[in-house]
Parts: structure tokens; sequence; C-alpha cells
């Protein structure tokens, strides 16, 4: 079965980058597009960008354009996503989260989360 | 830009039926999903497109939709269905993502 892995919690400094990877493994990890979806402290889910995991193509949510970067390494079957110029509004929990090849664009699959605290 | 509004949170009694809606321009082209939210725990998916449930989720979580406002329906609630739920959606481009408000739903 579909397992995404998301490395650990990070506590970083205000204006520095954090890059949070996303292991997958139970399926051809290229025939999918994975997705960014973050999550701040009792707040809604904010969906960030995709990458097609074969072609390497980004989107990019307007709010993080600039900020974010979204790469992948096939070789390692892992997702990664770096988010740069933090500040205390970044510290939430980031899911990577696979999108099902079944035509309705869903978000079938997650990974468990990885905590980002932005602290001076 | 797209914005998907949801009641931000509703309560049910064991047994009996809640409806959760989701209201925005974008659902008038676009389909709505609906994800689960533990606390603690990451979003799954209870239903999606015109009427589908992933396998495992029971049949007590229905959809609809009409105009620019989608529904998700629990009928019989269970004490296990207490949780956030976010509808979801892409925007009229097509290549952007955006999810609800988000409703707390409360099983008394």
């Amino acid at each position: 079965q579909v397992h995404l892995v998301q490395s650990g919690a990070e506590v970083k400094k205000p204006g520095a980058s954090v890059k949070v990877s996303c292991k997958a493994s139970g399926y051809t990890f290229t025939s999918n597009t994975m997705h960014w979806v973050r999550q701040a402290p009792g707040q809604r889910l904010e969906w960030m960008g995709w990458i097609h995991a074969g072609y390497g193509k980004t989107v990019y949510s307007q709010r993080f354009q600039g900020r974010v970067t979204i790469t992948r390494d096939t070789s390692a079957s892992t997702a990664y996503m770096e988010l740069s110029s933090l500040s205390s509004e970044d510290t939430a929990v980031y899911y990577c989260a696979r999108e099902d090849n079944t035509g309705w664009f869903t978000f079938g699959n997650w990974g468990q989360g990885t905590l980002v605290t932005v602290s001076s | 830009s797209s914005e998907l509004t949801q009641d931000p949170a509703v309560s049910v009694a064991l047994g009996q039926t809640v409806r959760i809606t989701c209201q925005g321009d974008n659902l008038r082209t676009s389909y709505v999903h609906w994800y689960q939210q533990k606390p603690g725990q990451a979003p799954v998916l209870v239903f999606y497109g015109k009427n589908s449930r992933p396998s495992g989720i029971p049949d007590r979580f229905s959809g609809s939709s009409s105009g620019n406002t989608a529904s998700l329906t629990i009928t019989g609630a269970q004490a296990e269905d207490e949780a956030d739920y976010y509808c979801n959606s892409r925007d009229s481009s097509g290549n952007h993502y955006v999810f609800g408000t988000g409703t707390k739903v409360t099983v008394l």
C-alpha cells in the first residue's frame, strides 16, 4: 500500500529556510502529482503547491510564490518542499499529499505531517 | 481568487443527520471533495466527485451539489464522526487548489 513518510520536526529562526522531505513507497513515484498543504495551529488547511513527480512541473499558490520551492528526487522517490524567509506565521504542520490518478484530483494519501516551529 | 466558505461549527445528536455546506463561486464549474480531520491526525478523504466514497468510508457519508453550494451529509452520525471537515476543489485555472474554511462537527 501507499506510504508517505515525512522528515522530522524542525525549529528555525526567523529569516531562515526549512526543507521538508516526503518519501513515497508502494506505488510508481513518477506516475503521480505530489501536493504540499500546511496547517497553522488551530487554523484551516492551506494548499501550497504541487509537483508532477514524473515531469517535474510545479505550480505554486500565489500566497507562497517566490518563497516556496517544491522539488523531487526520482531515484529516491522523495519530494521536497523548501520555504524561505520564515516568520512566526509560518509555524505550522506541513503535509505532503499524493494526488490520486482517478481523474478527480483528490488527495487519497497523506504524510504524517512535519511540525515546523519558527521562533527566535 | 477562489474562496470556499463553510460554517465554523455544527452539532448533531448521536444517530441524527447533519449537513455541512461549502460555498464558492468556482463550485459552479469544479467538483468538491470532502476531508475529515481528527485532532493530531492527517486529513482523510471521505467523499469525492459526483457521488463517490473511498474504500472503507461508511455509506452514512454522502454528498451533493447545486449551483455554488456543495454539501456533505452524515446520516446517522456516530461518535467517531466528531471531527473537522474541509471541502476542497480546484480553481477556474485548474492548476490551483483551495480548501474551505472548515467545519467542526460535534456529536452530542
